[in-house]
């Protein structure tokens, strides 16, 4: 089926560590997104990409890293420097050009809990 | 800068009645507002959207109504369901393919 696939679901680190999540897609979409999710304060935009190689910030991207070295992945890293990393991490895909109807397609989610 | 306001934060709901959720923005260069649903432990999923050339959209039980000179929109949801008991999200953007700009979502119980 295709689709999005977020690794890991779930996902514990020490204070000061960095941690990756994965994002791969086989809808064969150009566009990926990272966006977080916190109570209460919808989903925040925290880096895009539109191509392969080539990135940009979000609303919210200080503390966070992104690659997009293959059209199908998204990886998105969170460093020591991201203050308060506990939340909810979403990617997404939208379709090319003329094929783009405005449509978000989502992962499951990775949850990160810092202890 | 919140660009989409939404509201209720929550809302409780009887089977079969209508839930209501309402979403204003600042931006007049928004033309595209979608909704989105999610279900616990899963990503949002798009529900329904509007382009300001109609006032109302109807899919099945769910209607988007807009009001383009009040820079508001919201969603309608008749026949409530238990089922229907998710995270709502209004968004806005400027045209496809460009950044969604989502509101804080409103948490729907439909009590059966």
């Amino acid at each position: 089926d295709g689709g999005i696939t977020q690794s890991p679901k779930y996902l514990f680190r020490k204070e000061g560590q960095n941690v990756t999540l994965s994002c791969e897609q086989n809808l064969n979409h150009d566009a990926m997104y990272w966006y977080r999710q916190d109570p209460g304060q919808g989903l925040r935009l925290i880096y895009y990409s539109q191509i392969v190689n080539d990135f940009q910030k979000g609303d919210i991207a200080e503390g966070y890293s992104v690659s997009r070295e293959k059209k199908e992945s998204f990886p998105l890293t969170v460093t020591s420097a991201q203050k308060n990393p506990t939340a909810f991490y979403l990617c997404a895909s939208s379709a090319p050009g003329l094929l783009n109807t405005g449509e978000l397609f989502f992962g499951e989610g990775s949850r990160l809990t810092v202890l | 800068q919140q660009q989409v306001k939404q509201s209720p934060q929550s809302l409780i709901v009887q089977k079969g009645g209508i839930s209501i959720i309402n979403c204003a923005y600042e931006n007049t260069a928004f033309d595209y507002f979608p909704w989105y649903q999610q279900f616990p432990g899963k990503g949002p999923a798009l529900l329904i959207a509007i382009r300001p050339d109609v006032s109302e959209k109807k899919e099945g039980r769910f209607t988007i109504s807009f009001n383009k000179s009040a820079k508001q929109f919201s969603l309608h949801i008749m026949d409530s369901q238990p089922g229907d008991s998710a995270t709502y999200f209004c968004a806005a953007s400027i045209g496809y393919g460009n950044k969604l700009v989502f509101g804080a979502g409103t948490i729907l119980r439909v009590k059966s």
